[in-house]
């Protein structure tokens, strides 16, 4: 069986462009989870997503930065206009349901220069 | 607010040697308490978790976990570490239910031969 899947394994963007990174849950995981490790720190968490809705979305920053989970496809991280403070470790972590283990993918590495 | 604190960042111990990994945590009800091992490069894999019970928690490779309600403390040990345990280690909670995980920053472990 297929564990979380995320692509690309490493992104690497110059300031001002466009990151769009994936995450294909476990199948049949209609929870998904998005984390952003940052170099020398733990995870935290930005935002909890179930099929077509957002669920909590309080460790997104304000601005620049959306998700998505459709009904068709893998769950999307949209971070538009990158910094160089964007550079980080973001992980995808899903579930079948609310309240049931999370398990995580192996990350995508952002680099922006 | 929910907090972790993970004290020690870097920890080296000898193989064979035993190994006591502290973790405490801020939360006014008793949280689901949770250990990850992250190796380089690679996702988080959940070695032990705590929602109720027993508080002397079992999990995989060897690894077990107690909770400490007066302590605030929910610290992971091994008995006899082995090489291949060098890895990061992360505690988490789970603050009124599993929606989201609460990273603490990590301890770094070396394993010497």
């Amino acid at each position: 069986n297929a564990g979380v899947m995320q692509n690309p394994r490493h992104l690497v963007r110059r300031r001002g462009q466009e990151a769009r990174l994936r995450c294909s849950p476990v199948k049949g995981h209609s929870h998904v989870y998005w984390y952003r490790q940052l170099p020398e720190e733990g995870l935290k968490f930005m935002v909890y997503l179930q099929k077509e809705n957002i669920i909590d979305e309080s460790g997104m920053p304000k601005e620049r930065f959306s998700a998505e989970f459709p009904k068709e496809g893998p769950s999307i991280l949209r971070i538009q206009q990158v910094v160089r403070g964007d550079s980080a470790a973001y992980f995808c972590a899903s579930s079948p349901g609310q309240g049931d283990e999370q398990f995580f993918g192996p990350g995508t590495r952002l680099t922006v220069l | 607010a929910q907090s972790v604190t993970q004290p020690d960042i870097h920890i080296t111990v000898s193989e064979g040697a035993s190994l006591e990994l502290r973790c405490n945590y801020s939360y006014g009800a008793t949280p689901y308490l949770f250990w990850y091992v992250q190796s380089p490069g690679q996702g988080l894999q959940l070695l032990l978790k705590y929602f109720s019970g027993d508080t002397l928690v079992q999990g995989i490779k060897g690894f077990e976990a107690e909770f400490k309600r007066s302590q605030s403390s929910f610290n992971l040990r091994k008995p006899s570490v082995h090489w291949s345990d060098a890895a990061e280690y992360f505690c988490a909670v789970a603050p009124g239910g599993y929606n989201k995980l609460i990273f603490g920053a990590g301890t770094r472990l070396a394993v010497h031969p």
